[in-house]
């Protein structure tokens, strides 16, 4: 158990439709990362959060939001779903800080499909 | 940029048999380097790790050496199982402090056959 939690671990949606991807990082983890998985593009970095604040944006797609909340959880939101956001949503967390080396620990994952 | 390139797979071994995996990096000065595991169903979890060069990460019979010359960090163990049927992502880390991310490879799917 790497401590990381991500809901929903099934989702199956229509096209056109919003969906929201929640996830806990690990206890003491400021920093939250989301990951796309799919068979074609392998795994792609999305956005990074940090302790509330945006702090890297790789392939999100503008369709594609997020946020980090005071607590430290942090939500996906996929809006305007076409079948090729079918794919696994992961969350990891980190320290982050700069005696980190950069480990990053992942959750299970969130499994969309979008018919 | 910074990038990972791993071996193609998938590769499919008998118990017992010795495994490479290769990974080079493209990267400016000198990452630290991963590779991760994630078995069937689950999520990423780190194998080993290097964080300079000529450093060895090893972990559960796996071993990976940072070589900066060729630049590369080949995954290797001498006798593989069965329960070693996972896919293996190697990656490195870029950015600093709390920007902090890595970069993975595609991913090399290995199947371990009795």
């Amino acid at each position: 158990d790497s401590g990381v939690t991500q809901t929903p671990k099934h989702l199956i949606t229509a096209t056109g439709q919003r969906v929201t991807l929640r996830c806990s990082p690990r206890s003491g983890d400021l920093s939250v990362y989301w990951y796309q998985q799919s068979l074609d593009q392998g795994l792609q970095f999305l956005i990074q959060y940090y302790n509330g604040e945006e702090r890297a944006k790789g392939n999100i797609l503008e369709r594609f939001s997020a946020q980090q909340f005071p607590d430290l959880h942090s939500e996906l939101n996929l809006s305007s779903l076409e079948l090729g956001d079918s794919a696994l949503y992961f969350c990891a967390s980190s320290v982050a800080t700069g005696a980190d080396t950069g480990e990053l620990f992942f959750g299970e994952g969130s499994r969309l499909t979008v018919l | 940029g910074n990038s990972v390139t791993q071996m193609e797979g998938p590769v499919t071994l008998s118990e017992e048999a010795f495994l490479t995996i290769n990974c080079t990096y493209t990267a400016t000065g000198y990452p630290s380097l991963f590779w991760y595991v994630q078995y069937p169903g689950e999520g990423l979890q780190l194998l080993l790790k290097a964080t300079k060069a000529d450093d060895k990460g090893s972990n559960k019979g796996f071993e990976a050496t940072y070589r900066k010359e060729t630049t590369s960090f080949h995954l290797e163990k001498g006798s593989v199982q069965v329960s070693d049927s996972a896919v293996y992502f190697c990656a490195l880390v870029r950015g600093a402090g709390s920007a902090r991310q890595l970069t993975f490879g595609s991913g090399t799917q290995l199947t371990v056959l009795p």
